[in-house]
């Protein structure tokens, strides 16, 4: 399956740990996107790059959180000194940019990782 | 900011059609109406997307208002492995964020 990978599934980690998950997107797909969702609620957009260059980052993404994604590649993103807040599932999804015709807007999505912090 | 606005949840008959409506009404012009839907423990999966003519795929079809304004996603038959959240989604204006909002779930009877 060459779909969007992502690990670790879950992780558990004290407060005030640091963390990285990684996210491998489909290949050759030059957009990659990550998403943080909580219980009851919808994704909400963290950061998006385009190939290795990070084009937006949501005003959600404080300063302990840092997304890479070196070579234009897999990604990871990183939290800083954990809180009980950020508990909740993380999203990447990558996509392919592409003509017109809205195509190259649709996203793939891997199965997160749910993040508990304690 | 773009902003989506969907029933927080619906039901339907198995077999049965389901017309799952969305309201956008600050879209621009250009901006294109994607739906996803997020089955238990899984990530979001694309079912449909449009601009402003009405679309159909294996999945779904999507009704687009003239205005579009609103849109409709229209399973014809629902079937239990149909239950899910389902988002309607906008880019915000000038941006790559896409707003998801807090979707429809989507009960199916048996």
């Amino acid at each position: 399956d060459t779909g969007v990978s992502q690990d670790p599934r879950h992780k558990i980690t004290k407060r005030g740990q640091n963390v990285t998950f990684r996210c491998d997107p489909i290949s050759e797909h030059n957009r990659l996107y990550w998403y943080r969702q909580t219980l009851g609620q919808g994704p909400e957009f963290l950061t998006y790059f385009q190939n290795e260059a990070q084009l937006e980052k949501s005003r959600l993404l404080s300063d302990r959180f840092s997304a890479e994604r070196p070579k234009g590649s897999f990604s990871t993103l990183e939290i800083q000194r954990t809180e009980q807040g950020d508990s909740a599932m993380y999203l990447c999804a990558s996509s392919l940019a592409r003509g017109a015709g809205g195509w190259g807007n649709i996203q793939y999505f891997g199965a997160g990782t749910r993040l508990s912090v304690l | 900011d773009a902003k989506t606005t969907q029933p927080n949840s619906m039901e339907s008959n198995e077999e049965e059609p389901v017309h799952l409506p969305c309201n956008h009404s600050t879209i621009s012009g250009t901006d294109y109406i994607h739906w996803y839907r997020q089955l238990p423990s899984q990530g979001p999966e694309y079912v449909i997307h449009g601009l402003t003519s009405n679309v159909n795929n294996r999945m779904a079809s999507l009704a687009i208002a003239e205005d579009r304004k609103s849109s409709t996603l229209i399973l014809h038959r629902a079937t239990l492995r149909d239950a899910a959240v389902y988002y309607c989604i906008l880019r915000a204006s000038g941006t790559y964020k896409y707003i998801f909002g807090t979707g429809t779930r989507l009960k199916v009877l048996a």
